[in-house]
């Protein structure tokens, strides 16, 4: 079955307000990390958290994780109309695995002005 | 500015015809890498590539065939023995994995493949 799973797989907000999106895996990692893809367009990465981290930001974001769920979170404060895209978190496993990160389903984020 | 950059961005073709995508990086990257992406799903792992003249198959390699002659360029043919081609196909490239590789990858804006 898929690791890093996403939930909600839709999501639809107003402008101003917060959207949260989460990410759970089955197997260990070394690092979760989060990307964001504009429809019709190539992906692009926001934020890594890597095993040993707990939370992270990098401005209006800000990312969880609990190894011991095996759950992370992606929290956008004070959306805006341009954050409407998919977000996808994609699992490295490390170690021998190199080449083969695990991409999620994706959150479809829309955010209405 | 360094990236990597995708062509054609649109492509048809018709059953029964290799095509070839490309893929051309100027981040001085080692490794790079083709995912395919189907709608509503996440990115699989087609072919990667950690060196110059070699390269290895992913989850869904069958059907395609790539080259690395140049450290700069990962082409990628889709052959007609792949069954059900039409996808968005997305290249990507990242620095050569070392202890603490982070997996960070940089994508081009991909190429849709329609097959007629």
């Amino acid at each position: 079955s898929q690791q890093g799973e996403e939930d909600p797989q839709a999501l639809s907000i107003q402008e101003g307000e917060n959207a949260t999106m989460n990410c759970s895996y089955k197997t260990s990692i070394n690092n979760l990390q989060w990307y964001r893809q504009n429809s019709g367009r190539g992906l692009v990465h926001l934020i890594l958290i890597r095993s040993n981290e707990r939370e992270k930001h990098s401005g209006r974001l800000r990312v969880t994780l609990d190894t011991s769920k095996k759950s992370s979170s992606l929290l956008i404060t004070a959306s805006r109309a341009a954050d409407t895209a998919s977000y996808f978190c994609v699992r490295n496993a490390g170690g021998t695995s190199y080449g083969k990160l695990t991409f999620g389903q994706g959150t479809i984020l829309t955010v209405h002005p | 500015d360094g990236g990597i950059t995708q062509s054609p961005k649109y492509l048809f073709r018709k059953e029964g015809q290799n095509v070839t995508l490309s893929c051309e990086q100027n981040l001085n990257h080692d490794a790079m890498y083709w995912y395919r992406q189907d709608p509503g799903q996440g990115l699989r792992l087609i072919y990667y590539s950690q060196i110059v003249n070699d390269f290895q198959k992913g989850d869904i390699a069958e059907g395609y065939s790539v080259s690395r002659e140049k450290k700069e360029s990962f082409p990628l043919t889709v052959t007609s023995a792949q069954k059900n081609p039409t996808a968005f196909y997305l290249c990507a490239s990242s620095i050569w994995w070392l202890e603490g590789w982070t997996g960070e990858l940089f994508f081009g804006e991909g190429s849709r493949l329609t097959v007629l």
